[in-house]
């Protein structure tokens, strides 16, 4: 089975600042999807990258970029010049990319902005 | 982009009634659709998957007599919680997706209190 680990129960940063956000995974595949999804105090799922695990590149998105260590199964979230927007649960998840398979959650990281 | 509207938003009822929660893909056909648990600070939890035309699948733990799932139309999918009891209250969401290697959609959520 596919697990996905958030060390990072809480993170904080200071606005305009850089916080790295961390998650690992496990799985015995090799071609599957991985995402970072946002959670603010709406409950709202929002999509906010996604990696495709043949890409050796890692995906960007704006402020948004990740480091995708395949080898290592480790799928960071860098987020730079933090706004007080960025405050709000984040969560890592896994998919397989054949069929139509759920995600698989990791357990979040809260992050914290400071003005 | 794809929409999913999940209704209703908040439930609020009495322990040992049955609570029915839609899920409707607005602008595409979901083959698939995936329902999930949130309780508070937790992450989110796959309950159920729902492919149109048959039965749904359930999670080990998710009590498919409790928890009834119908997906009969590519469009609409419902949940509902029978006779529900205080332990049943959380929030729960729906995803939507058209087929494999398609995107999962969200919806918005329900959050359900049961007094």
């Amino acid at each position: 089975a596919q697990t996905v680990t958030q060390s990072q129960p809480e993170m904080s940063v200071q606005e305009a600042e850089t916080v790295t956000l961390s998650c690992t995974y496990d799985t015995s595949e090799s071609d599957y999807y991985l995402f970072w999804y946002k959670q603010p105090p709406s409950r709202q799922m929002i999509l906010v990258i996604r990696q495709e695990a043949y890409k050796q590149q890692n995906a960007t998105e704006n402020r948004f970029s990740v480091n995708f260590q395949k080898a290592a199964k480790s799928f960071s979230l860098k987020i730079s010049d933090s706004q007080l927007g960025d405050a709000a649960m984040y969560f890592c998840a896994y998919r397989l990319r054949s069929g139509n398979t759920p995600l698989v959650f990791g357990k979040g990281t809260r992050l914290s902005v400071i003005a | 982009g794809a929409v999913v509207s999940q209704h209703p938003s908040r439930v609020i009822c009495k322990s040992g009634t049955s609570v029915k929660i839609e899920c409707r893909s607005l602008d595409f056909q979901a083959t698939t659709m995936f329902w999930y648990r949130q309780f508070p600070k937790q992450s989110l939890m796959l309950m159920a998957t729902s492919n149109e035309g048959s039965k749904a699948t359930y999670e080990q733990g998710v009590e498919k007599d409790k928890f009834l799932i119908n997906h009969a139309s590519l469009t609409l999918s419902t949940l509902t919680v029978t006779s529900a009891h205080p332990e049943d209250s959380s929030f729960y969401i729906c995803s939507a997706s058209g087929g494999a290697h398609q995107p999962q959609h969200f919806g918005d959520g329900t959050r359900l209190s049961i007094l």
